[in-house]
């Protein structure tokens, strides 16, 4: 079965850091683009950033640009996300997902919480 | 940025009814878009892509259709599990973007 599962989510005080995790299984990760995909509380879903299967190359929402980082380990079929300079408006659920290139974001993990917050 | 505008905002229906719900994108994405569910507490689940073809597992009275600007996600016959919120996503361009989402509830 494939699946993707997050973790590392908290909270955090403005201007913080946190690094988001994401293990896939059930396919071969070393081959598939991966993305990060948020939504804030009682919001719509908002596409954050994406990363080619070898790691290559990285897309980034304007509204992360230069403040959070996606990398990867096809070693241990981990995603990840540095998430650095935090605000408010960051407060999301922060979804894994395969996909974003050329194929749509299929499956999708449980979501793991970030609050940011003084 | 391509701009997914979804309506209606909220549909109010009923088990057994037939659902119709709109995409229409700022500019043309060609046949690159997708619909997703999200029920309450859970996470997305994509449900067509390339805007007509079902998603492994999806049940056959999902259907999607249209191109270019305009979409349509018809449901037809709304199950009990069927009451969500659905949400459309372009792939056309940079950055990937979502509609703001419809939520189908129990009139």
């Amino acid at each position: 079965e494939v699946q993707v599962l997050e973790s590392g989510g908290g909270l955090v005080q403005p201007g913080g850091s946190l690094r988001l995790s994401c293990a896939a299984s059930g396919f071969t990760f070393s081959n598939y683009a991966m993305s990060w995909v948020r939504q804030a509380p009682g919001k719509g879903l908002e596409w954050v950033s994406l990363i080619s299967n070898s790691g290559g190359n990285a897309h980034y929402a304007d509204s992360v640009k230069g403040r959070f980082t996606i990398s990867r380990d096809n070693s241990k079929n981990t995603l990840f996300l540095q998430m650095n300079n935090l605000r408010a408006e960051d407060t999301a659920v922060y979804y894994c997902a395969k996909g974003g290139y050329n194929i749509y974001f299929d499956p999708w993990g449980q979501g793991t919480v970030v609050t940011v917050s003084s | 940025e391509i701009v997914l505008t979804q309506s209606p905002a909220t549909l109010s229906l009923s088990p057994g009814e037939r659902a119709t719900l709109s995409c229409r994108a700022s500019q043309s994405v060609s046949s690159y878009l997708g619909w997703y569910q999200q029920k309450p507490g859970q996470a997305p689940r994509l449900l067509i892509y390339d805007a007509s073809n079902r998603a492994t597992g999806i049940p056959a009275r999902f259907s999607g259709s249209g191109s270019g600007t305009d979409f349509t996600l018809t449901i037809s016959s709304l199950e009990p599990e069927d009451f969500a919120v659905y949400y459309c996503q372009q792939r056309s361009n940079w950055p990937r973007t979502f509609g703001q989402g419809t939520k189908v509830e129990i009139k």
